[in-house]
């Protein structure tokens, strides 16, 4: 069965300086994967995903990830990050031959706080 | 557009008691999913459908019922409510075929079974 961990559970980082948030799946084949964020009392939000092609995917907002399929990592980026960006973070894989589509297997989510 | 609306958004349930979380969406869209959060659990797939009619149990389905009688509608029943199910339940919706894949998730459902 497929899985996601993400190893930071916390992590607090200076308005302005990068980010690179962890995430590592296991999945038999290419897998479907996705970042989503999560305000406070809000529903997710689809940050960006990988299917296939370029491993360097651009999101929403200043935020990118890479696919490193040797490492079965999913780092996601930010150069600069700003106040706003304080949320939850969720990466998860399609569960699938769907594309996620019939269902998602979540990371535990990293929680993001921003110093000013 | 009003994309996938869940009612209520909050509840208070006794144990032992039933009740029906409702999900719609209006994007036509052939596939729904419920989720379950759980601090520090992420979210967990209880039940999906990949088109009116056809339904399937994902990762945490006992003690949930669900049907799709229709495209639009997704609900998701608590038959007997336990302290157990006390959570916030996500609905969402997409198409099917990977190049469209984007997942809509509603604003959620707080759940307290008491």
């Amino acid at each position: 069965a497929q899985s996601v961990t993400q190893p930071d559970i916390h992590i607090t980082v200076s308005e302005g300086a990068s980010l690179e948030l962890r995430c590592n799946y296991s999945y038999g084949a290419t897998p479907y994967l996705f970042w989503y964020v999560q305000s406070p009392g809000q529903g997710l939000q689809l940050l960006l995903k990988y299917f296939s092609g370029d491993t360097l995917v651009q999101g929403i907002k200043g935020f990118e990830a890479e696919f490193k399929r040797s490492q079965s990592s999913f780092n996601l980026r930010k150069p600069s990050v700003h106040w706003s960006d304080a949320a939850e973070y969720f990466c998860a894989v399609g569960r699938g031959s769907g594309g996620g589509a019939d269902g998602l297997t979540f990371g535990k989510g990293t929680h993001l706080i921003i110093q000013p | 557009n009003a994309g996938v609306t869940q009612t209520p958004k909050f509840q208070v349930l006794k144990t032992g008691q039933s009740m029906t979380l409702q999900c719609a969406q209006d994007m036509n869209h052939e596939y729904m999913s419920w989720y379950r959060q759980d601090p520090g659990m992420g979210l967990r797939l209880i039940h999906y459908s990949v088109g009116a009619g056809i339904t399937d149990q994902g990762e945490v389905p006992n003690g949930y019922n669900v049907s799709r009688s229709t495209t639009e509608d997704f609900p998701l029943r608590l038959l007997s409510a336990a302290p157990s199910q006390t959570s916030v339940y996500f609905c969402a919706s997409s198409y099917s075929g990977i190049a469209k894949n984007i997942q809509y998730f509603g604003a959620g459902t707080r759940l307290s079974v008491l």
